[in-house]
């Protein structure tokens, strides 16, 4: 199964865009990304996913490499209430299972 | 997105007793379900995977006798933790995975349930 690697935590200006990394270097070809976020005791919030072109919804945009070993979540405007833990997950193949990492924790502040 | 609820959204119960916890799919018809545990500062930890009419799966070192999971339907899967303990305290949460064509690949979570055992 394909792992992730994130930063722990990341702060953001209101109003600026908030860019998540996530790396994933032993992805195979016909794994998903998915990126999660969970707010303080609440459960986790789907936010986009990806397989290898990149996508955009109201919520964020999710920017793929090429080569699949990286992706970035982007927050085009973020506000307070994006302040959350940030998961982002790549899907067992032949699966549903989501397997969640440690996440980034993204601060944002006034 | 779709609709997953979680009953109760807490519960506190003295060690020795059985609780029980929903999950249910409001506006969907889920074949599949998961259950998640989470403690304080940590991620979430996938437990099994429920399935409509037939066994759970469970991941690799959670006690089936002691999480038995119920999915007898295509909007309720249930967990009933037996003679909970303190360490069983945690944040219990479902997801369900929506089979519309468009959201297939996308699981929806509930609220959580946060269970502390006595």
């Amino acid at each position: 199964d394909a792992k992730t690697t994130q930063p722990p935590s990341m702060d953001c200006a209101e109003g600026r865009a908030a860019n998540l990394p996530c790396n994933h270097s032993t992805i195979s070809g016909n794994e998903y990304v998915y990126w999660y976020r969970q707010i303080h005791s609440q459960g986790p919030q789907y936010i986009i996913h990806g397989l290898k072109n990149n996508e955009t919804n109201e919520m964020a945009s999710l920017i793929i490499t090429e080569d699949r070993k990286s992706s970035t979540l982007i927050l085009p405007h973020a506000t307070l209430r994006d302040t959350a833990v940030y998961y982002c997950i790549v899907r067992v193949s032949d699966t549903d299972k989501l397997i969640f990492g440690t996440g980034t924790r993204l601060q944002v502040f006034p | 997105g779709a609709v997953v609820s979680q009953h109760p959204s807490w519960v506190i119960c003295k060690s020795g007793t059985s609780v029980k916890i929903e999950c249910r799919s409001l506006d969907f018809q889920a074949t599949t379900m998961f259950w998640y545990r989470q403690f304080p500062k940590q991620s979430l930890m996938l437990m099994a995977t429920s399935n409509e009419g037939s066994k759970a799966t469970y991941e690799q070192g959670v006690e089936k006798d002691k999480f038995l999971i119920n999915h007898a339907s295509l909007t309720l899967s249930t967990l009933t933790v037996t003679s909970a303990h303190p360490e069983d305290s945690s944040f219990y949460i479902c997801s369900a995975r929506d089979p519309i064509t468009g959201r297939q690949e996308t699981q929806y979570f509930g609220p959580g349930t946060r269970l502390l055992v006595l």
